[in-house]
């Protein structure tokens, strides 16, 4: 059974840095793209960032970009969201969610086939 | 920042079919595949459709996917009370080299 279970979330003061984790069991974490969306209260579904099954390749949102940084570790069947210069903005329920149907290089094709309970960022002084 | 466009809220009775639009653009549905997901209340998206009209095991085939140049939509035939959930459309987008949601439309069964 596939699981996503994300960890690291909690209150910050703007301008702070937080390190969110996802930890990934029941399939071949090394051969997936992953990624982050996140869901302010409220409000819809945001993509955030992916990241290749390697690490190689890492894509973010315009509105992130500079700021967090997405990562993985393969041995450890783990995901990273390391966000810093945190915004008001950017409270949400942040999900881990495994990305299917990519390709080596391309994951236009792709679809999130499974996602995590999600972990609550809250940003506020 | 592109958009993916639904309507924020769609109702039906028991029973009844109901559509939900999705439109884009070519940077997005027009030149790749598009997902649904189903929120309930409280919990995680899940995934519904994917590829345009491919359903996962375990999802009954009262919901249905189709897409047409720009567009999307997702059917929902048979309407039941479990179904009332936020839906959302993603696609891939080209100019964003990332995913896309739709803004999400809420399903009241009436």
């Amino acid at each position: 059974e596939v699981q996503l279970v994300e960890s690291g979330g909690g209150l910050v003061q703007p301008g702070g840095s937080l390190r969110l984790s996802c930890a990934a069991s029941g399939f071949t974490f090394s051969s997936y793209w992953m990624s982050w969306v996140r869901q302010a209260p409220g409000k819809g579904l945001e993509w955030v960032a992916n990241i290749k099954h390697d690490g190689s390749e890492k894509y973010y949102v315009d509105s992130v970009k500079g700021r967090f940084t997405i990562s993985r570790d393969n041995a450890k069947n783990s995901l990273y969201l390391q966000m810093n210069s945190l915004r008001a903005e950017d409270t949400a329920v942040y999900y881990c969610a495994k990305r299917r149907g990519c390709t080596s290089s391309r994951c236009n094709l792709g679809y999130f086939d499974y996602w995590g309970q999600g972990t609550l960022v809250t940003v506020s002084s | 920042q592109s958009v993916l466009t639904q309507p924020p809220s769609a109702s039906g009775t028991p029973g009844q079919r109901v559509t939900i639009s999705c439109s884009g653009s070519s940077s997005n549905i027009g030149g790749n595949t598009v997902n649904w997901y189903q929120q309930l209340p409280g919990t995680a998206p899940k995934l519904l459709i994917y590829s345009n009209n491919q359903r996962p095991s375990g999802v009954p085939d009262r919901f249905s996917g189709s897409k047409s140049g720009t567009s999307a939509s997702l059917a929902i035939s048979g309407l039941q009370s479990e179904d009332e959930a936020d839906y959302y459309c993603a696609a891939w987008d080209d100019s964003l080299n990332g995913v896309l949601f739709g803004g999400g439309t809420k399903l009241t069964v009436l």
